[in-house]
């Protein structure tokens, strides 16, 4: 069946950086995009951006575009996003989750806690 | 900016109907935004309702459904259920960025 698993608990310095994990089985990696979304204590989710599993290209939301990466690796059908330079305001359930193409989100991932402190 | 509006909260009573709405602040919602709704229960990821306004994943109970109402994306719950009790999320598409409405949490009582 389709999983996503993301990587471990993190907690990081401010300033730091963090690079979480999201590994993809069960369905070709290559024909859905990864968004990734975080969602703060006791607050809405927020989309940071997403990339093309296929292609590599990634699209970032304005707000984060200037210190959050995506990539991927197709071999290992995992998708990664590093987020630079963080502060507490970084701490954060983060979350992946694929996106068949023409706007059917599905499946998610059991999300990685990101603490800053 | 874009802002996603949903009501904060609401409460139904087990067996009754609930309608959980999702606006724009640029306007009308239409089937351009691909209005996609999803459950959040405390303590877990999120889990996929609706897509493109009004389709459901296999996993949907069918006491769900996504439409437009009005200017507004909507997520009508029929004969709801104790279960049912969680925060529902919106979410719309404003090419090439995705937006999420507030979230509304659902009280069933």
């Amino acid at each position: 069946q389709v999983q996503l698993v993301q990587s471990g608990a993190e907690v990081k310095r401010p300033g730091a950086s963090v690079k979480v994990s999201c590994k993809a089985s069960g369905y070709d990696f290559t024909n859905y995009a990864m968004h990734w979304v975080r969602q703060a204590p006791g607050q809405r989710l927020e989309w940071l951006g997403w990339i093309n599993a296929a292609s590599g290209d990634p699209n970032y939301s304005q707000e984060f575009r200037d210190r959050i990466t995506f990539t991927r690796e197709t071999s290992a059908t995992t998708a990664y996003m590093e987020v630079r330079g963080l502060t507490s305001g970084d701490t954060a359930m983060y979350y992946c989750t694929r996106e068949r193409w023409g706007g059917r989100w599905e499946s998610w991932g059991q999300g990685t806690p990101v603490i800053v402190s | 900016q874009t802002v996603v509006t949903q009501e904060p909260s609401l409460t139904v009573s087990p067996g009754g109907t609930v309608t959980l709405t999702c606006a724009s602040s640029t306007g009308a919602v239409t089937s351009g935004h691909s209005p996609n709704w999803f459950q959040q229960k405390p303590g877990q990821a999120p889990r996929a309702l609706i897509y493109n306004t009004g389709n459901k994943h296999s996993w949907t109970p069918a006491r769900f459904s996504g439409s437009l109402l009005g200017d507004k994306a909507a997520l009508t719950l029929s004969d709801v259920q104790p279960e049912d009790e969680a925060e529902y999320y919106c979410l719309l598409y404003y090419g090439p960025v995705w937006v999420f409405g507030g979230g509304t949490k659902l009280t069933v009582l």
